[in-house]
This record gives C-alpha cells, sequence and structure tokens, in this order.
C-alpha cells in the first residue's frame, strides 16, 4: 500500500484566483494521478503525471487550466487556474503500487466563491 | 471509451443485513477495483479483482470477466459500513495504464 497526503486539506477561493494542491506519497512511484469530483458525482480523471515528462490530459482537461508539476518520484502539485465556482470539487492524487491497486489521498475540497 | 454502470444507485439497509452490490462494465478491462467512500471523503480501497473472488472479512467480490460484471457481497452490514461505493475499472493497452474509469456509485445506508 501507500501512504499519501494532500494540501491543503480544504479551502475556500474566490472566483478568478488560482490555488495550487500538493501531493506528497511516502514511497517512489512512477505514475501519479489526478481526479476531480464534482459535488454529488462519481471521480473523473484529469491527467497523469509522470516524472520528468510533459503531464497527459484527458478530454476535456487542458493544461493552461489544470497544470502539472512532478518535480520527482514522490511529489506532485496540480494548480486549479482562474477559478470559478464550476470548479468547486473534490480534488484527488492517487498512485498505482506494483502496476495494479490504485491508492488515493485523502482529497482537497475546493469551494471557488 | 468503456461504459461502467453501477446498481443499485441507492441502498437502505438495517443493521445486521446482507447485500450485494452490482457493476457492468462494457469492454475488456485489465484491472477491476472496488472502492469505499466513506463520510468524509476518504477513498479506501477494497478489492484489486479483475477476476475471480476475494474475500476479506465481511466483505466479498467476484469478477466474472467472460461476462463483463462484478459483484461486490456485504454480509452482516454495520453502520460503519456506509457511505459510497465505487466501481473502477482499467482498459487493457500501455496508453491505459492506471487510468481508472469509475462507475457511478452506490449510495449504501444501515441504519441501527
Amino acid at each position: 500500500s501507500a501512504v499519501i497526503s494532500q494540501k491543503p486539506s480544504r479551502d475556500i477561493c474566490q472566483r478568478g484566483t488560482s490555488l495550487t494542491i500538493q501531493c506528497q506519497v511516502d514511497s517512489q512511484v512512477t505514475m501519479m494521478f489526478w481526479y476531480r469530483q464534482q459535488p454529488g458525482q462519481s471521480l473523473t480523471l484529469i491527467a497523469t503525471a509522470n516524472q520528468g515528462s510533459e503531464a497527459t490530459y484527458e478530454s476535456g482537461f487542458v493544461i493552461d487550466k489544470f497544470p502539472i508539476s512532478r518535480p520527482n518520484l514522490t511529489f506532485s502539485t496540480l494548480t486549479v487556474s482562474n477559478m470559478s465556482p464550476e470548479d468547486s470539487s473534490i480534488y484527488l492524487c492517487s498512485v498505482a503500487i506494483g502496476g495494479y491497486e490504485q491508492y488515493f489521498g485523502p482529497g482537497t475540497r475546493l469551494t471557488v466563491t | 471509451g468503456i461504459q461502467v454502470e453501477q446498481s443499485p444507485p441507492d441502498l437502505i439497509l438495517q443493521e445486521g443485513a446482507n447485500s450485494t452490490l452490482r457493476c457492468n462494465f462494457s469492454d475488456s478491462v485489465n484491472n477491476l477495483q472496488w472502492f469505499h467512500q466513506n463520510p468524509w471523503g476518504q477513498l479506501i480501497n477494497l478489492f484489486y479483482i479483475p477476476s475471480g473472488t476475494k474475500q476479506n472479512g465481511r466483505l466479498s467480490a467476484t469478477t466474472v470477466a467472460t461476462e463483463r460484471y462484478s459483484l461486490l457481497y456485504i454480509s452482516s452490514s454495520q453502520t460503519t459500513d456506509s457511505g459510497v461505493y465505487f466501481c473502477a475499472v482499467e482498459r487493457p493497452g500501455g496508453t491505459s495504464y492506471g487510468k481508472l474509469t469509475f462507475g457511478q456509485g452506490t449510495i449504501l445506508t444501515v441504519h441501527p
């Protein structure tokens, strides 16, 4: 398994601003994933973050809106840029251990006013 | 893309009852996992089960990959079992590695 922490755990932000979410893993992993969970909805994959290369974004998500950094094998950040109320969601990072099971961080609960 | 359907969408039980949650998927999968999201939003990994049967305490899961469905069994339910249960799948192929597609979830409420 893996122990994953995220910061901040929650935040309330004003529209038009940006928030950077940090994800820290207790072991080295090749790939980290960022998901969004809108209120009352399921999880949707935003992007895959590999160390040393550009993140790969899923359909409907773009780098200008959700820039991602992956400076080393235990850490990643996701920035939510130029926020609007529609960005209010829980943002979760995850890792795949042993190429199989995925483990998720506790999530960052974002409210945009 | 692959479609993942879970049923029922909502389930209300009395403590001690048993239940079965179902997950249907529309294509071959490389990976299937069941998660429990507790009321605080934390996703707990229950089973990695692309095929076969596994048991962990009061929970067990079965995936019949050839028929594209998986079942999660909860026996002797407890109030702490309340929350949302998600099924998530990964398609075969290198470009799909680790990319999970989630079902819409089953909201389980267990009353004392």
